[in-house]
């Protein structure tokens, strides 16, 4: 069963802020929200994670609403490199399960020039 | 950064041939993984190891094996290839703990005739 909802694609601008929303509405105390991104025919990669306060790192940054039932991941000035497909996973931090990472559909991002 | 390489971007192999696919990491990580990425099945986790020596069977071990001889290097074998198993193999590695923070390498594209 899916535990997350992002729409199946979006258009940004190169340059301009890509907003991706992603809604966990059923997220329980202990799990946090991950984002992932997928370039055409190369290997997942790790972007950024949060429990409950607002993260940001050097790629994104994660913006998490104060219920936790939904989130956005922001990539303040868009690139053309930036055209993928971004995954919002939710999952513990830590588990010792062989359930893994299950990226679902993912929003597919094309950055336009 | 995380470096994890894979041993082949493209392989095609004849059914029931023994097949390696090999993953290097080289940043200590205690994890690592493989999954297979299908259209429509998203990743879907086969093996994974936390430590050397040690593996545990993911959702998918069936027609797999792994093996962990040194920490930064984690192998997987398909005994006798199929076509069903025609597929993205992708291997990841994370630090202590499963975490979802996982880095992948670039993939490997099996094809199996």
């Amino acid at each position: 069963d899916a535990k997350t909802t992002q729409p199946p694609s979006m258009d940004c601008a190169e340059g301009r802020a890509a907003n991706l929303p992603c809604n966990h509405s059923t997220i329980s105390g202990n799990e946090y929200v991950y984002w992932y991104r997928q370039i055409h025919s190369q290997g997942p990669q790790y972007i950024i994670h949060g429990l409950k306060n607002n993260e940001t790192n050097e790629m994104a940054s994660l913006i998490i609403t104060e219920d936790r039932k939904s989130s956005t991941l922001i990539l303040p000035h868009a690139t053309l490199r930036d055209t993928a497909v971004y995954y919002c996973i939710v999952r513990p931090h830590l588990t010792t399960g062989a359930n893994n990472l299950f990226f679902g559909t993912g929003t597919r991002l094309t950055v336009i020039p | 950064d995380v470096k994890v390489t894979q041993s082949s971007r493209y392989l095609v192999k004849r059914t029931g041939e023994k097949v390696f696919l090999e993953c290097v990491q080289d940043m200590d990580h205690e994890n690592m993984f493989w999954y297979r990425q299908d259209p429509g099945l998203g990743l879907r986790l086969i093996y994974f190891s936390y430590d050397v020596k040690m593996k545990e069977k993911g959702d998918i071990p069936e027609g797999y094996s792994v093996s962990r001889e040194k920490k930064e290097r984690f192998s997987l074998i398909l005994e006798s290839a199929s076509t069903n198993q025609t597929s993205m193999y992708l291997c990841a590695s994370s630090p202590g703990g499963l975490s979802g923070e996982q880095y992948f390498g670039p993939g490997t594209r099996l094809t199996v005739t």
